[in-house]
């Protein structure tokens, strides 16, 4: 059982554009949501999270909307520079029940120059 | 501080034969983590800890061992290895829950 669904796959931007990411999750127990960035050849690590709380968290470029109602949380990274390229995670957890994070299956961006 | 470290990171077993993969943490962390990705997958919890000693089940535990002897380490043992268990394996750790995790840099595991 997938608690966690992430689109698309895979992503293609062009430098300067807007990169949205999708995730929609099960549990209405989940109560935080950090997004992870890995680059090839290396391990994840975490870019920007939000609690339920909040609608909206800004860092930078990258921007996590949450609506709560929809059980759907989405990244978007304005401005896309190749460096973003990358593969994103988004993932989910009940903090207040012990549990551990539940991952996306990952979202492949290649921000072309 | 070296943070998450995994040894080897490297390794190409047959089947059948065991192997034991080894996270190191220099953070005095109390939990750590075990993870495989495959392609399309995202990354599947094998086996954590909450703290030495002690070991829990993730989504996926089956045909995997682990130890949790020392704080400062996690190891993950393949008694019998399978084809089904080629993968990238990631360790990852955090003080508590509500701490980011970090991530070890991974060993590519391929069992022919």
């Amino acid at each position: 059982q997938q608690q966690v669904k992430q689109s698309p796959q895979s992503l293609i931007v062009q430098k300067g554009g807007i990169s949205i990411i999708n995730c929609a999750y099960e549990n209405t127990a989940f109560d935080y949501f950090p997004w992870y960035q890995q680059f090839p050849g290396k391990g994840p690590a975490l870019l920007i999270a939000i609690r339920p709380d909040v609608s909206e968290k800004k860092e930078g470029r990258f921007t996590i909307s949450f609506n709560k109602s929809a059980k759907q949380f989405s990244l978007h990274i304005m401005d896309s520079q190749p460096g973003d390229s990358a593969t994103y995670f988004c993932a989910a957890s009940w903090l207040g029940g012990y549990s551990t994070l539940t991952f996306g299956k990952g979202t492949m961006l290649l921000v072309s120059p | 501080n070296a943070g998450v470290t995994q040894t080897p990171k490297f390794r190409v077993l047959k089947t059948g034969q065991s192997m034991t993969l080894l996270c190191a943490q220099d953070m005095n962390h109390e939990y750590m983590y075990w993870y495989r990705q495959d392609p399309g997958m995202g990354l599947r919890l094998i086996h954590y800890s909450v703290g030495e000693g002690t070991t829990a089940k993730g989504e996926v535990p089956d045909g995997y061992n682990v130890s949790r002897l020392k704080k400062q380490n996690f190891l993950l043992g393949l008694e019998s290895a399978a084809p089904s268990q080629t993968s990238v394996y990631f360790c990852a750790s955090n003080k508590d829950r509500r701490d980011t995790q970090y991530f070890g840099p991974g060993t590519r595991l391929t069992v022919l």
